[in-house]
């Protein structure tokens, strides 16, 4: 059975001070690695795909990367306006599913 | 290109109501699925649909059901609804091919009373 396993479920920053979600996962076959963002009320925003073990990706201040076992998203100087859920997910290759974890809340003061 | 498109918005039934929440998508997805989500549960598959006639279960299945008629179209229907499913559900899409990333609607919150 997959697992996904995402920490901490709740991360208050400052603005500007940078740090990193974790996504742990168990998977039979990793197809791909996907992290969305949920702003309150409203469906999960795709973010980023991860494929194997030493990929990265950037968007603005969010960087992703992947090992075996888990993916961090990793947050530079952020703003409020990063404040939301960060939802991790992974396919399995066997199936057409994906499995999410239960999301970190970020939330970012000026 | 509206992508997914949830209705209603919000939603109250008592309990033994049925109703059916709509997903429509334009983006020729030939997979869609319905996810539900509760405080401290995550997202939960109630179940998907790989192309039109064909459905399978999820994880939470129980007092769902669903049909496929056609690409476009993904309705869930409640048959006898409880306060247990009392969600917030989410109806989303992919090419069943491909990178897999899933395109989500805006959500309808449900109350059973």
């Amino acid at each position: 059975e997959d697992q996904v396993t995402q920490s901490p479920e709740a991360l208050r920053l400052q603005e500007g001070e940078s740090s990193s979600l974790n996504c742990s996962y168990t998977v039979s076959g990793l197809r791909g690695l996907f992290w969305y963002r949920q702003d309150p009320g409203k469906g999960p925003e795709f973010l980023f795909t991860l494929y194997s073990a030493g990929e990265e990706k950037e968007k603005e201040r969010l960087k992703a990367t992947l090992t075996k076992k888990e993916s961090f998203l990793h947050i530079t100087a952020p703003k409020p306006e990063d404040s939301a859920t960060y939802l991790c997910a992974v396919h399995n290759s066997g199936y057409s599913t994906l499995t999410f974890g239960k999301g970190t809340m970020l939330l970012v003061s000026p | 290109n509206a992508g997914v498109t949830q209705t209603p918005k919000f939603q109250v039934l008592k309990t033994g109501q049925s109703m059916t929440l709509q997903c429509a998508q334009d983006m020729n997805h030939e997979y869609m699925s319905w996810y539900r989500q509760d405080p401290g549960m995550g997202l939960r598959l109630i179940h998907y649909s790989v192309g039109a006639g064909i459905t399978d279960q999820g994880e939470v299945p129980n007092g769902y059901n669903v049909s496929r008629s056609t690409t476009e179209d993904f309705p869930l229907r409640l048959l006898s609804a409880a306060p247990s499913q009392t969600s917030v559900y989410f109806c989303a899409s992919r090419y069943q091919q491909g990178t897999g990333e899933l395109f989500f609607g805006e959500g309808s919150r449900l109350t059973v009373l």
